[in-house]
C-alpha cells in the first residue's frame, strides 16, 4: 500500500512567485494536515483539511492556502512567495479527525525561494 | 493552547550507551502525548504514544517513554543505542478536545558515535 505521497520533492521560485504543494494521504485516510519545518524551528501546524473542508488553521497569513478534493489529495498554495518561506513542507494524513491517530507523513516538499 | 519544550537540542552519545531525550509540556486540557523520528531526507515516522492507562509505554526500535503528569513530562529512553538511532526525535501533543491540530516540539538531534 502507497504511504503518503507529495510532489515535487524540490521546488526552487523566487520572491514574489506563487508555489502549489500536492499531496496524496493514504488510500482510505479522509483528514490531510500540512505543516512547515522552517530550519531550526521544528513542526509548525499549517492547515488540516477533512472532507474537503478545512477544519482547523495554523498562525499563517492569508497568502497560505489550500484545498482538498473529492478524492481526499490536497494543495497547498504559498502567494507572494517570501525569503522565509523556505522551508520543508510536510504533508500527513490520518483515517479521520481522531485526535488519538498517529500522523502518517510524506517525505516532504522542499520549497527555496531565492 | 499548549506547548512543547524539548529540552536538548543536540544529543551526542556513543554506541551502547543508554540515552533519555527530554520533552515537557503545557496545556490546559488532557492531551495525548507522542514521540516520532525522522531520518534524513525523510518525512516523521510514529515511535510511540501515550493516550492512557500505563505510564510507561513501549514503542518501536527499543524505544519507549513515561508519562509524568504532575511534571508534565514525556521523556524518551533507550538502554542501548545504536548507530541506525541517528536522527531527530520529535516530541508532539494533541488535545482530545481539539482534533487535527498536534504541536511539536523543536526537535532533538540524536547523534550515536561510534
Amino acid at each position: 500500500e502507497a504511504g503518503v505521497t507529495q510532489s515535487p520533492t524540490h521546488l526552487i521560485k523566487t520572491r514574489g512567485q506563487q508555489a502549489t504543494l500536492r499531496c496524496s494521504p493514504i488510500s482510505g485516510h479522509t483528514s490531510v494536515y500540512w505543516y512547515q519545518q522552517a530550519l531550526g524551528l521544528g513542526l509548525q501546524f499549517l492547515l488540516w483539511y477533512d472532507e474537503g473542508e478545512e477544519r482547523n488553521r495554523g498562525n499563517f497569513p492569508p497568502r497560505f492556502s489550500g484545498r482538498q478534493f473529492p478524492n481526499y489529495s490536497s494543495e497547498l498554495n504559498v502567494n507572494a512567495l517570501e525569503l522565509e518561506d523556505s522551508a520543508l513542507y510536510l504533508c500527513a494524513s490520518t483515517p479521520g479527525g481522531r485526535t488519538n491517530e498517529k500522523l502518517f507523513f510524506g517525505s516532504g516538499t522542499q520549497l527555496s525561494v531565492l | 493552547a499548549q506547548s512543547v519544550t524539548q529540552l536538548d537540542s543536540q544529543v551526542p552519545v556513543f554506541e551502547e550507551a543508554p540515552v533519555e531525550l527530554r520533552c515537557n509540556y503545557s496545556s490546559s486540557v488532557s492531551v495525548y502525548l507522542f514521540w516520532y523520528v525522522q531520518y534524513p531526507n525523510q518525512g516523521l515516522q510514529l515511535l510511540l504514544k501515550y493516550l492512557s492507562g500505563s505510564t510507561l509505554v513501549k514503542g518501536i526500535n527499543g524505544f519507549e517513554a513515561e508519562f509524568n503528569k504532575s511534571q508534565t513530562s514525556f521523556h524518551l529512553r533507550k538502554p542501548s543505542v545504536h548507530i541506525s538511532d541517528t536522527a531527530e526525535y520529535f516530541c508532539a501533543v494533541t488535545p482530545n478536545t481539539n482534533a487535527g491540530k498536534s504541536t511539536f516540539g523543536d526537535g532533538t538531534t540524536l547523534t550515536v558515535k561510534p
